[in-house]
């Protein structure tokens, strides 16, 4: 079974730090491009950082650029974002998924660039 | 950075409604626009991506539509399991931006 179990989520004094796993099963990890996303209380979804599937290129948000470094262990088939820096902002829910990018085969010839699995999140919570 | 609004950012409708969701980008982004479902407590579940191209395993009620900068959700008969808040999200370029949500609530 294709799955994403996220741990690491806790809680941390503002300027803190956590780093965040994401065990992969049912697939390689580093045949994928990989993402964060987060979800703070209440609130809707952002896009937090992401690795490309040979692990050449990372992108973050602005609002956690120079603070938050993605990366992942082939052995181990698991992402990570190490978090540093923290404030209460970063407060959230925090999602890995797996990104699936490439173009279609057949009509209509589309490129895609989607999350088609998720997992359940870690809750980080950012409060002295 | 794109924004991606969607309206009504919630609407009441009742099983077998016809329920349409909008989503505009704040610049073209062709067709790479995806729309997910989130449950209470749970992931996001995608529904559509490319605009148009039902995820495997999803029910044929729903359908995506558009280009450019308008795109829109359709679900043809609600059912009880679809009540959740929908996300479109642009994957035109970083940083990859979701729009605010649409909460699809029972009458």
């Amino acid at each position: 079974e294709v799955q994403l179990v996220e741990s690491g989520g806790g809680l941390v004094p503002p300027g803190g730090s956590l780093r965040l796993s994401c065990a992969a099963s049912g697939f390689t990890v580093s045949s994928y491009w990989m993402y964060w996303v987060r979800q703070a209380p209440g609130k809707g979804l952002v896009w937090v950082s992401r690795i490309n599937s040979d692990g050449t290129e990372t992108d973050y948000a602005d609002s956690v650029k120079g603070r938050f470094t993605i990366s992942r262990d082939n052995a181990k088939n698991t992402l990570y974002v190490q978090m540093n820096s923290l404030r209460a902002e970063d407060t959230a829910v925090y999602y890995c998924a797996r990104a699936l990018v490439g173009s279609t085969r057949a009509p209509p010839f589309r490129y895609y660039n989607y999350m088609d699995v998720w997992g359940k999140g870690t809750t980080v919570t950012v409060s002295s | 950075d794109i924004q991606m609004t969607q309206s009504p950012s919630s609407l009441s409708a009742s099983i077998g409604d016809r329920v349409t969701i909008t989503c505009r980008a704040s610049e073209s982004i062709g067709t790479h626009l995806n729309w997910y479902q989130q449950k209470p407590g749970k992931a996001p579940k995608l529904l559509i991506y490319a605009a148009s191209i039902l995820q495997t395993g999803v029910p044929a009620r729903f359908s995506g539509s558009g280009s450019g900068t308008d795109f829109t959700l359709t679900i043809t008969s609600l059912q009880p399991e679809d009540f959740a808040t929908l996300y479109c999200q642009q994957s035109y370029t970083t940083p990859l931006t979701f729009g605010g949500g649409t909460k699809v609530e029972s009458k």
